[in-house]
């Protein structure tokens, strides 16, 4: 069974910082790795959404990276500013089912600092 | 541009007590799903739908019941609520299954089952 896992549960930076979020999943025979960002009190929105066969994905100054192999997927984010701030969740999706089989991490709660 | 939306926002409920919880997307999404989001759970998938008048089961289905009448619309209902349905529930959408294209949320629904 798919598992997903985000390591730190929080994180604290300084405005301006550069840093990486990280995701780690079980199983390597993904379809593809979703990021999301969650703000206090609203749904998710779709940040990025790299296919297994793909390496890395970029938004901006979000870039996504890809490591079936490893079972890791990274999250950078250049440059933070304080509108970051917000939990980043990362989910694996499966083969299987007629609709896929999105399993979700616990999420990373990042906070930027003026 | 209302995307997905969810009503109500926030619900008060005594044990055994029934409700409805309405999606509604007006993106002509063939794909509709409900999710639980829990602290130090993530989401999980309750109920899906894959085009109207279909409704499959997900991860946590027990104790809910779900209907696609129309295509815009997708109800989760919970004919006993129990205090462990205390959760904030989010509907998403999508124009392909889950795994394999972008969700759409919408902001939830917070239930408290006393």
């Amino acid at each position: 069974k798919q598992e997903v896992t985000q390591i730190p549960a929080a994180l604290s930076v300084p405005e301006g910082e550069n840093l990486v979020l990280n995701c780690s999943f079980t199983d390597s025979a993904i379809y593809n790795l979703q990021w999301f960002r969650q703000d206090p009190g609203k749904g998710l929105t779709s940040l990025l959404l790299i296919q297994s066969s793909q390496r890395e994905q970029t938004s901006g100054r979000l870039n996504a990276s890809l490591d079936k192999s490893s079972g890791r997927s990274t999250l950078y984010i250049a440059a933070s500013q304080p509108g970051d701030s917000a939990t980043y969740l990362c989910a694996a999706a499966n083969y299987g089912g007629s609709q896929g089989n999105l399993i979700f991490g616990k999420g990373t709660k990042l906070s930027v600092k003026p | 541009n209302a995307g997905v939306t969810q009503t109500p926002k926030f619900r008060v409920l005594k044990t055994g007590q029934s409700m409805t919880l309405l999606c509604a997307q007006d993106m002509n999404h063939e794909y509709m799903y409900w999710y639980r989001q829990d602290p130090g759970m993530g989401l999980r998938l309750i109920h899906y739908s894959v085009g109207e008048g279909t409704t499959a089961k997900g991860e946590v289905p027990d104790g809910y019941n779900v209907s696609r009448l129309k295509k815009q619309n997708f109800l989760l209902g919970l004919e006993s609520a129990a205090p462990s349905q205390t959760s904030v529930y989010f509907c998403a959408s999508s124009t392909r299954p889950s795994g394999t294209g972008e969700l759409f949320f919408g902001e939830g629904s917070r239930l408290t089952v006393l």
